[in-house]
């Protein structure tokens, strides 16, 4: 079963402090797999679409990685205004394709 | 400010009954994405439409159902409503078809549905 995981649940650091969220996937295929960040009480906000394994993108103090069965968003020195849930899903090369969420992560940045 | 936009932000209603939701792209954008986002399943893909024309199914029960207008504006139609049907509903838009293309997808502010 097609399936996306991302840990921690949730995450609380102090300003400056930089770590990573991880979102694991198995899937029968690949066509993209995307970041997004959501506030409480808004629609998510599209971050990253990576494509194949060895890709990286960057946006300010996030990274985004991906390999074969994982991707990492990686955040460097954190402000209090990154604390948001952060999203990954993937997006299947069916023929009807179909997006899987994972269940998120929330960031809460410590000034 | 994501530019599309959704109708109407707060609904309530009762067991049994139908609601509509509409959705309005950015402009230009010709594909609108619908999900459903509740507490204990998270966000869920429910359906695409491409110009007019349904693109991909996800997880969306037969008692919903879609379309897509030719000003491209999409409503979602929630029938027999169950308890379980309260949740975030949230409409995107991209400029792809979402076959092979970049995509970015753009969210709306979402219509919260309370089914009491």
């Amino acid at each position: 079963e097609d399936q996306v995981t991302q840990s921690p649940e949730a995450l609380r650091l102090q300003e400056g402090e930089s770590s990573s969220l991880n979102c694991s996937y198995t899937v029968s295929g690949l066509r993209g797999l995307f970041w997004y960040r959501q506030d409480p009480g808004k629609g998510p906000e599209f971050l990253f679409t990576l494509y194949s394994a060895g890709e990286e993108k960057e946006k300010e103090r996030l990274k985004a990685t991906l390999t074969k069965k994982e991707s990492f968003l990686h955040i460097t020195a954190p402000k209090p205004e990154d604390s948001a849930t952060y999203l990954c899903a993937v997006d299947l090369p069916s023929s009807a394709s179909k997006i899987i969420f994972g269940s998120g992560t929330r960031l809460s940045i410590r000034p | 400010d994501s530019g599309v936009t959704q109708t109407p932000k707060h609904l309530i209603t009762a067991t049994g009954q139908r609601v509509t939701l509409r959705c309005s792209p950015r402009s230009g954008d010709l594909s609108v994405y619908w999900y459903q986002q509740s507490l204990d399943q998270g966000l869920q893909f429910l359906i695409q439409y491409y110009n007019g024309e349904e693109r991909a199914k996800g997880n969306i029960l037969e008692r919903f159902s879609a379309q897509q207008f030719p000003d491209l504006h999409s409503e979602l139609n929630l029938s027999s409503l169950e308890l379980g049907d309260s949740a975030l509903y949230f409409c995107a838009s991209s400029s792809s078809s979402g076959r092979g293309s970049e995509e970015t997808q753009y969210f709306g502010p979402g219509t919260r549905l309370l089914v009491l």
